[in-house]
């Protein structure tokens, strides 16, 4: 069982589209990570939120952590081609330094 | 400046054999981290060390062991291969405490057969 669920499991959307992203715990983590993966690499960290209720911007990407620290979501606006990859979320376990704990992953492919 | 290295990039081993991974962290972190992902799932937490010493443990089986090195550089062994442990073995560097950006490797495949 995975102490992070990420839904939905896949998603497959035209260019130009928007999508949103869940990452969903009944547990509180001190901070929470969001990485993106591709085919043969490891994950790339594209942000750390950790406060609750915060808000960040990457772009057209924009990044949500819970008031209660217990979940978060991505939202990509007018997807690319380039976007296409294995989206990841890792919360990271309170007093556990650098213990985190990720999520199944979503797969967006996102077609021209 | 060099990201974090891992070494080899593709293994094939047999049943009841063991493996030795390889992990070189980015210049200037002291932290090592080392997950196992297998096919379709995301990373998992296998252990961390610090300061030459094993700081924290997921929920592996005591097959799975590690070292770090005076330079920071880490080895993952695992004893008495299984099926399932055919997966990508990555490796993470940090420097201290909590909440530190994370650096990935690319991993190493590991395949039993």
């Amino acid at each position: 069982t995975q102490l992070l669920e990420q839904s939905p499991q896949f998603l497959s959307i035209q260019e130009g589209e928007n999508l949103t992203v869940y990452c969903n715990s009944s547990s509180v983590f001190s901070s929470l990570q969001w990485y993106r993966q591709e085919p043969g690499e490891g994950p790339v960290l594209l942000v750390t939120v950790v406060t609750g209720g915060e808000v960040k911007k990457l772009k057209r990407l924009t990044f949500q952590f819970g008031d209660a620290r217990k979940d978060s979501s991505l939202h990509i606006t007018a997807a690319q081609p380039g976007d296409t990859g294995l989206y990841l979320c890792a919360g990271e376990a309170p007093y556990n330094f650098n213990k985190f704990y990720f999520g199944s992953g979503t797969k967006l492919n996102v077609k021209p | 400046d060099a990201g974090v290295t891992q070494s080899p990039t593709h293994l094939i081993k047999t049943r009841g054999q063991q493996v030795t991974l390889r992990c070189s962290p980015k210049s200037g972190h002291d932290t090592v981290s080392w997950y196992q992902q297998a096919l379709g799932q995301g990373p998992q937490f296998i252990f961390q060390y610090y300061e030459e010493e094993e700081r924290q443990r997921g929920n592996f089986p005591d097959r799975f062991s590690g070292h770090q090195f005076p330079n920071y550089s880490s080895e993952l062994n695992v004893n008495a291969l299984l099926l399932g442990d055919s997966a990508l073995y990555l490796c993470a560097s940090s420097f201290g405490g909590q909440g530190d950006t994370q650096y990935f490797g690319p991993g190493t495949r590991l395949t039993v057969l």
